[in-house]
């Protein structure tokens, strides 16, 4: 598609439910982000998928969040029993191939969730 | 550890006025530095990127500045219009890593 696409736009959800976050990126970037931003701040690294590959989920805050890109493509971000905590908005980014660091990365429009 | 600060938090002018835009990094050992803006419920839209060997680029009315040896970065903006209200959020991507670190951002409000 013509950029990052991000479904959905707004989630409301009670605490303990378990929800799911879409991510479909540009086609044919290798690089795909997922950040937390909380109201206010800078958005903050949560994982970082190569093609399939989780590469690094160093930022993801506990064992209840979990992603996944398991052809490449669409991104899935999952977190279990949800906590008020939680409440954020997730945003997906993606960047062209591998190897090109210099490449900038392009951001979907977010998902806002809510946790009550 | 990398760490980003931007100055000020907050930023109000009257239309028209140039205006500069501040971030500083903890870490010199960055890959590239990049500008962003996010408008209100929205993402974030790329406005420029500057690699660890450049000092600078522009797009318009928009010039970006990078001296990694002092850790900073300035975005300035000419001739300020109220279209250019948003929050503009710096990122830094270091050598040994493939995610951005951002800023916390400066809240623009250009009156007319």
């Amino acid at each position: 598609g013509a950029g990052v696409s991000q479904s959905p736009r707004y989630k409301v959800a009670k605490r303990g439910q378990d929800v799911a976050l879409r991510c479909d990126p540009i086609s044919g970037h290798v690089s795909l982000f997922w950040y937390q931003q909380a109201l206010g701040q800078g958005p903050e690294f949560l994982t970082y998928f190569q093609n399939e590959a989780q590469l690094d989920k160093s930022g993801l805050p506990s064992d209840r969040f979990f992603a996944e890109r398991p052809e490449g493509s669409v991104s899935t971000l999952k977190i279990q029993r949800t906590q008020q905590e939680d409440s954020a908005v997730y945003l997906c980014a993606s960047s062209l191939a591998v190897g090109q660091l210099g490449q900038p990365q392009h951001f979907g429009d977010g998902t806002r969730l809510s946790i009550l | 550890k990398q760490e980003v600060t931007q100055i000020p938090a907050a930023l109000s002018v009257p239309e028209g006025e140039n205006l500069v835009l501040n971030c500083s990094f903890t870490d010199s050992a960055i890959y590239n530095l990049q500008w962003f803006r996010q408008d209100p419920g929205k993402g974030l839209t790329s406005l420029l990127l500057i690699q660890s060997s450049q000092r600078e680029q522009t797009s318009g009315r928009l010039n970006a500045s990078l001296d990694k040896s002092s850790g900073r970065s300035t975005l300035y903006i000419a001739a300020s219009q109220p279209g250019d209200s948003a929050t503009y959020l710096c990122a830094v991507r270091n050598n040994y890593g493939q995610n951005f670190v951002f800023g916390p951002g400066t809240r623009l409000s250009v009156l007319p």
